[in-house]
């Protein structure tokens, strides 16, 4: 079965960056899109971004342009997403969800990452 | 970008009866190329990420019970649950995938009366 499993939480600095990390199994890794989205604590879902496993291209929100870097390791079926200049509003659950086939399909999230803790405190 | 709002905010339903949550989208996102609406329906327990259970506005994901429906096009849209049941007790999102960026509703929260 699909499995999406993400790194652990994390605490930060302002000013400083995290990396979180999502791991998939169960299906072709480089087939399907892996978006990322977050949620603030008691507040809605925002898409942040998304990255095409095959080929490493990415599509960011402008929200979050030149802040996050999606990368993936097709050896370890593994993406990570890195935000900088981290703020105390970053502060929130970070998901990843597969979307999109490559060969044809949509960005509904068909699977989800349990989520990501990234907590930014003085 | 397109905005998602989701009406009402919350919401509370007997046991066994019918729960309705609209969602309309500030533009079309019907794409007449296909006949399709990039719309989708999660539910999001206390927790737990969310999970998908409508996609195309009205195709029910592998696994989830007929009593989730999805219905609308163009800009508005609702998710229904025919007889409401204690583990239906979640936050609701509608989400569009129709252009970037992706958008969700507010959420509706929904609960046992």
């Amino acid at each position: 079965q699909v499995q999406l499993v993400q790194s652990g939480a994390e605490v930060k600095k302002p000013g400083a960056s995290v990396r979180v990390s999502c791991t998939a199994s169960g299906y072709t890794f480089s087939s399907y899109y892996i978006q990322w989205v977050r949620q603030a604590p008691g507040q809605g879902l925002e898409w942040m971004g998304k990255i095409n496993p095959s080929g490493g291209i990415t599509s960011y929100a402008q929200k979050f342009q030149g802040r996050v870097t999606m990368t993936r390791d097709t050896s370890t079926s593994t993406v990570h997403m890195d935000l900088s200049s981290l703020r105390f509003e970053d502060t929130a659950v970070y998901y990843c969800a597969r979307g999109a086939a490559l060969a044809g399909g949509s960005d509904y999230f068909d699977s989800w990452g349990q989520g990501t803790l990234v907590t930014v405190s003085s | 970008d397109i905005v998602m709002t989701q009406s009402p905010d919350s919401l509370a339903v007997s046991l066994g009866e019918r729960a309705t949550i609209n969602c309309k989208s500030s533009q079309s996102v019907f794409y007449s190329s296909n006949n399709m609406n990039y719309l989708a329906w999660y539910q999001q327990k206390p927790g737990q990420p969310p999970k998908l259970l409508i996609y195309w506005a009205s195709t029910r994901e592998s696994g989830v019970p007929d009593r989730f429906s999805g219905s609308g096009s163009g800009t508005d849209f609702t998710l229904s649950i025919s007889s409401l049941q204690a583990e239906d007790v979640a936050v609701y999102y509608c989400h569009q995938y129709y252009s970037s960026p992706y958008t969700f509703g507010q959420g509706t929260k929904l609960e046992i009366k």
